[in-house]
């Protein structure tokens, strides 16, 4: 079945790049997202891309797409301690009102 | 806007209990969404909504009941609490047409002892 693998943990120094990886199955994706919880709160979205894009730049973020391998990858420049929250992958395929969800990656930001 | 707002925001239920979660958007989505969150495990979907009057079934329903009577209120409905429906339950609407966005609540901690 469908299914969304991201690592659990990165742990970066403030100011370094930060790099979020994940991998899905559903070669029907059409749009694949990026959420960001912060520590008591709910889900808001960081960014997207859709499968026709390869690369997709906003600011200190840059999402890279791969759809040969499957592999989605998220690159934060410049990482602020604000940074630090739980980063949850979803792709949507096809019609699918439902996402399938990542665990999430836990990044901590070190002074 | 106040997006979406869920209440409680914590509750302590005992075994056997029952309880109603709320959540409400202003935002006149038609899509919205219940999801638990264990620790770990990443959102698991409970049920949703296409609309008023239409509910579906998601990954982990049993144990819970929703009803979709206007367009902005979604409660979830827990009939008769067990320790594991310990979770923090998440609403989320989301928009129509192009990338979809889910916006989501804060968020209610429920403890079932």
């Amino acid at each position: 079945g469908e299914d969304v693998e991201q690592s659990l943990f990165l742990s970066v120094r403030e100011g370094d790049s930060s790099v979020i990886n994940c991998t899905y199955t559903d070669s029907s994706s059409t749009y694949l997202y990026w959420y960001k919880q912060e520590p008591g709160a709910g889900l808001q979205l960081l960014t997207y891309i859709f499968s026709n894009m390869d690369m997709k730049q906003d600011q200190r973020l840059t999402v890279l797409l791969n759809k040969k391998d499957k592999h989605l990858s998220l690159r934060i420049a410049d990482t602020q301690t604000g940074d630090s929250a739980i980063y949850f992958c979803a792709e949507r395929a096809g019609n699918n009102r439902k996402l399938i969800w990542g665990l999430g990656t836990s990044l901590a930001v070190n002074p | 806007n106040a997006g979406v707002t869920q209440t409680p925001k914590f509750r302590i239920l005992k075994i056997g209990q029952s309880m109603t979660l709320q959540c409400t958007q202003d935002m006149n989505h038609n899509y919205m969404y219940w999801y638990r969150q264990d620790p770990g495990m990443g959102l698991k979907l409970i049920y949703y909504s296409v609309g008023a009057g239409i509910t579906d079934k998601g990954e982990v329903p049993n144990g819970y009941n929703v009803s979709r009577s206007t367009t902005e209120d979604f409660p979830l409905r827990l009939e008769l609490a067990a320790p594991s429906q310990t979770s923090v339950y998440f609403c989320a609407s989301e928009t129509s047409g192009g990338y979809n966005e889910q916006f989501f609540g804060p968020g209610t901690r429920l403890t079932v002892l």
